[in-house]
């Protein structure tokens, strides 16, 4: 059965440092989601995409963000420097075109110290 | 954001029971609401869904109820067994804001033998 998968699996960085968190979400899936979940919180939608471009962001989704699809395959998030609060599991999701059964990958924990 | 609430951050049943998690909501602008089941260290599954114009869905073991004037929705699990034992998110949406999932806080799901 196909699905999303989310490189690494835990990422360790210090503050003000740049990360790359990596997904491949499914081969047929036309829309792409990341999401986050600080650790006893609610899972936190950051941002959707959709034919190369953002559809929507949530006010999380500062100017220390961007997305990237770089290649037919790759979905990426970047965080251009980290702060301590950005520390949480991040979930990268996809959809086919009904978007709404969204299909998730395993996570990258990112720790920020 | 409390648009989506679970109000019970844990459910113990035993093994064939039925298994009944609740959502509230208060956003009436939801087109679509969704379960989602996550075991530790695993990305949300996705479970079962329903749109705003239906009251009830069913697939197999998992039935959804919404019930629109209360604002609430609910899972039933029957029978309920220990593989069920994870946490159920309820997630919403709303039709053109980029495939925006709202989650509620979860439900631990504990199924004993």
């Amino acid at each position: 059965e196909p699905e999303v998968t989310q490189t690494p699996s835990h990422q360790v960085t210090q503050m003000g440092q740049e990360v790359i968190l990596r997904c491949v979400p499914i081969s047929n899936h036309l829309y792409f989601y990341w999401y986050r979940q600080i650790l006893g919180q609610k899972v936190e939608f950051l941002v959707s995409f959709y034919n190369n471009e953002i559809s929507e962001k949530s006010e999380i989704f500062d100017d220390q963000f961007s997305v990237e699809r770089p290649d037919g395959s790759n979905f990426t998030l970047k965080i251009r420097s980290t702060k301590l609060e950005d520390s949480a599991m991040y979930f990268c999701a996809s959809a086919t075109a009904s978007e709404y059964e969204q299909y998730f990958g395993p996570g990258t924990r990112l720790t920020v110290t | 954001d409390q648009q989506v609430k679970q109000n019970s951050p844990s459910l113990s049943v035993q093994e064939g029971r039925i298994s009944i998690l609740n959502c509230d909501y208060t956003n009436s602008m939801f087109d679509y609401f969704l379960w989602y089941k996550k075991y530790p260290a695993e990305g949300p599954t996705f479970l079962i869904s329903i749109s705003s114009i239906k009251d009830k869905n069913e697939d197999g073991r998992f039935t959804v109820f919404l019930n629109k004037s209360a604002k609430h929705l609910s899972l039933h699990i029957v029978p309920s067994q220990p593989g069920d034992s994870a946490v159920y998110f309820c997630a919403a949406i709303t039709y053109n804001q980029g495939g925006k999932l709202i989650f509620g806080q979860g439900t631990e799901l504990s199924v004993k033998p």
